[in-house]
């Protein structure tokens, strides 16, 4: 099935640690985003990249920090500089950058204990 | 910087009645998406409007852009249980291809 796929689906981390959230897609996707959703908020943008070994910073990229290596894979890093970083995040790709139709993973709820 | 607000917030229905969502950016925008979120989902991709006054209608939901280009609404004919979610548009900031999500409309549908 062609799609894209985040894992895990909950993560716990002790304040202090950095984590990494995986992003894998297999549609073929140049452009891929992260986001991250508050409780009942909408979506802010932290990185996004338009093709290999390029991203850009969004909105809120302060205490995150993103990859992009290999065109399937957009992986997150949520480093101990980010000061609330208890969210859901979610990852998205699209065709290209051209206004195209973004599909989404199932997401990452993280958790800081 | 570019703002896109969406009202109301909260919206509870009693199921068969309407609903309406505004999507409203403090800049013009290229295009306009609408996506849904059902309750500890993810957001799903329902249509993309290009053209200034466009209407597109999916059974009962109809979506239109403004003349302007920098409203949008999403209107919901008879609205049913398996509507209920947050119902968000994007658009992309101007100058560059980032898409911004608007805050997002909660629909709650009493049965």
């Amino acid at each position: 099935d062609g799609g894209i796929t985040q894992s895990p689906k909950y993560l716990f981390r002790k304040e202090g640690q950095n984590v990494t959230l995986s992003c894998e897609q297999n549609l073929n996707h140049d452009a891929m985003y992260w986001y991250r959703q508050d409780p009942g908020q909408g979506l802010r943008l932290i990185y996004y990249s338009q093709i290999v070994n390029d991203f850009q910073k969004g909105d809120i990229a302060e205490g995150y920090s993103v990859s992009r290596e290999k065109k399937e894979s957009f992986p997150l890093t949520v480093t101990s500089a980010q000061k609330n970083p208890t969210a859901f995040y979610l990852c998205a790709s699209s065709i290209d950058l051209m206004g195209a139709e973004a599909f989404f993973g199932q997401g990452t709820r993280l958790t800081v204990v | 910087g570019q703002q896109v607000m969406q009202i109301p917030q909260y919206q509870h229905v009693q199921e068969g009645e309407d609903f309406t969502t505004y999507c409203n950016s403090s800049t013009t925008l290229s295009n306009i998406q609408w996506y849904k979120q059902r309750p500890g989902g993810h957001p799903v991709f329902l249509i993309q409007l290009v053209k200034s006054g466009e209407v597109k209608k999916q059974k009962r939901l109809t979506f239109q852009f403004g003349e302007a280009k920098k409203n949008s609404s999403l209107h919901i004919t008879a609205t049913q249980t398996t509507d209920v979610g947050t119902y968000f548009c994007a658009g992309p900031t101007s100058g560059t291809y980032k898409y911004i999500f608007g805050t997002g409309t909660r629909l709650k549908v009493l049965a």
